[in-house]
């Protein structure tokens, strides 16, 4: 049973446009979601997150909307750039059992010049 | 680099062997994550321990298992392998259990022949 869910494998890009990438949950325990990204050779870099007492936040380019009403959280990239080109995991906890992530199974970014 | 240190990079063995995959947290983190990404099921949570002692698992088997060590470094032993343990293993460090991020070493590839 996948608790969480990016169902779009990819999503491709204009540079200087705006991505739009998208997670779905069904654990309403989760009160804490996180976005990573992932280089090839890599580990996942922690890029934004979100606790479940707001609804949106905002890193420079990046924002984070959650919907928990529709267990429906996004990631907007604008403008997206050519570097942002890279797999991108959206992930959820319960921040009073431990801090462990469970992860979607991440959404290919590839954003062209 | 996100300063946690995961050795080796690359592991190969044979089906039947034992490995030792070995992972140094960030400075002042306390908590040690194991995540086992393989291609059919993304990311997943192994185990986590925190000040040495264990704190949460999820999906880990009874032939794998881990320690964190009293200077924080952290081992997953991995035994009786097989082909399906072929898959890249993170380990991810944070300060504490709450609501902070993850930190991700670049993983150890390991293949199972």
């Amino acid at each position: 049973d996948q608790q969480v869910k990016q169902n779009s494998p990819s999503l491709s890009v204009q540079e200087g446009r705006i991505s739009i990438l998208n997670c779905d949950y069904t654990n309403s325990m989760f009160d804490y979601f996180l976005w990573y990204k992932k280089y090839p050779a890599e580990g996942p870099t922690f890029l934004i997150s979100i606790s479940s007492i707001k609804d949106k936040n905002e890193d420079g380019r990046f924002t984070v909307f959650l919907n928990k009403s529709a267990k429906h959280l996004s990631l907007h990239i604008v403008p997206s750039q050519p570097g942002d080109s890279a797999v991108y995991f959206c992930a959820a906890k319960r921040s009073n059992a431990g801090n462990m992530l469970t992860f979607g199974g991440g959404t290919r970014l590839m954003v062209k010049p | 680099d996100s300063g946690v240190t995961q050795t080796p990079k690359h592991l190969i063995t044979a089906t039947g062997q034992r490995v030792t995959l070995r992972c140094s947290p960030r400075s002042g983190d306390l908590s040690v994550y194991w995540y086992q990404q393989s291609l059919d099921q993304g990311l997943q949570f192994l185990i986590q321990y925190y000040n040495g002692e264990e704190r949460a698992k999820g999906n880990i088997l009874e032939r794998f298992s881990a320690q964190q060590f009293p200077d924080l470094h952290s081992e997953l032993n991995l035994s009786s392998l097989e082909l399906g343990d072929s898959a890249l293993y993170f380990c991810a460090s944070s300060v504490d259990t709450g609501t902070t991020e993850a930190f991700f070493g670049q993983g150890t590839r390991l293949t199972v022949v």
